[in-house]
């Protein structure tokens, strides 16, 4: 089985400009995360989706948005982008079959966003 | 509010000698799971080990171990027979039912040495 796809791997934007980033599953699985990982920060989570839903979101400013479409792939978006928001952005992925979302998550090899 | 602190930034390992990893955590909650995980240099993280909370023993994979003290909130990883390739950070990860979402420790990396 293939793993969790990550497009684009590396990315370069400027300060005010948007940008989606792109997240293939596993097949079959159902459950998409988002996490954004810094030097300083950590891995902090940013939101969750389950058929289309989203059952859970960090604290993160509304800049930050995510979807999920009926194929279970999943996009997150980030407007207006600060220097701040440079990170690597890593979708984990997940059957979605256990009782409240406690099935082991499955990392895709993130994408690397610069903002200068 | 549920954290995860893990003590040690950095750890050093001779090859086929043994380390252990340490992690705690606060939860006030009872069904919650608790992970290790690695990300080598090239940065896709690989779980090592998932322990449920409910079950009493110890969750073991190959040279990969657990030791699970509940009442004390700790939840350390033992690395044996050490490898150069396990050289990466380690990430202890803890999630409770209901959440969706997983709460990371700041990381330890781990340097094999030959």
């Amino acid at each position: 089985k293939a793993g969790v796809t990550q497009t684009p791997r590396y990315l370069i934007k400027t300060r005010g400009q948007q940008v989606t980033l792109s997240c293939s599953p596993i097949s079959g699985h159902r459950s998409v995360s988002w996490y954004q990982q810094t030097p300083g920060q950590g891995l902090q989570f940013l939101f969750e989706y389950f058929s289309e839903t989203q059952r859970n979101k960090g604290n993160f400013p509304g800049r930050f948005s995510g979807r999920q479409f009926s194929n279970s792939r999943s996009e997150m978006n980030v407007s207006t982008l600060e220097l701040g928001d440079s990170a690597l952005y890593l979708c984990a992925s997940s059957p979605g079959v256990l009782a409240g979302g406690t099935d082991t998550q499955y990392f895709g090899p993130g994408t690397r966003l610069t903002v200068l | 509010a549920q954290t995860v602190t893990q003590s040690q930034p950095e750890m050093s390992v001779q090859e086929a000698e043994t380390v252990t990893l340490s992690c705690t955590y606060d939860t006030s909650e009872s069904d919650y799971y608790l992970f290790w995980y690695k990300q080598p240099p090239s940065r896709q993280m690989i779980l090592v080990i998932r322990q449920e909370a409910y079950k009493q023993q110890n969750a073991t994979e190959n040279r990969f171990s657990v030791n699970f003290q509940k009442a004390a909130k700790s939840f350390s990883l033992k690395i044996s027979d050490s490898q150069l390739g396990d050289a990466a950070m380690y990430f202890c990860a803890y999630i409770y039912k209901g959440t969706y979402k997983y709460i990371f420790g700041t990381g330890t990396r781990l340097k094999v040495l030959a």
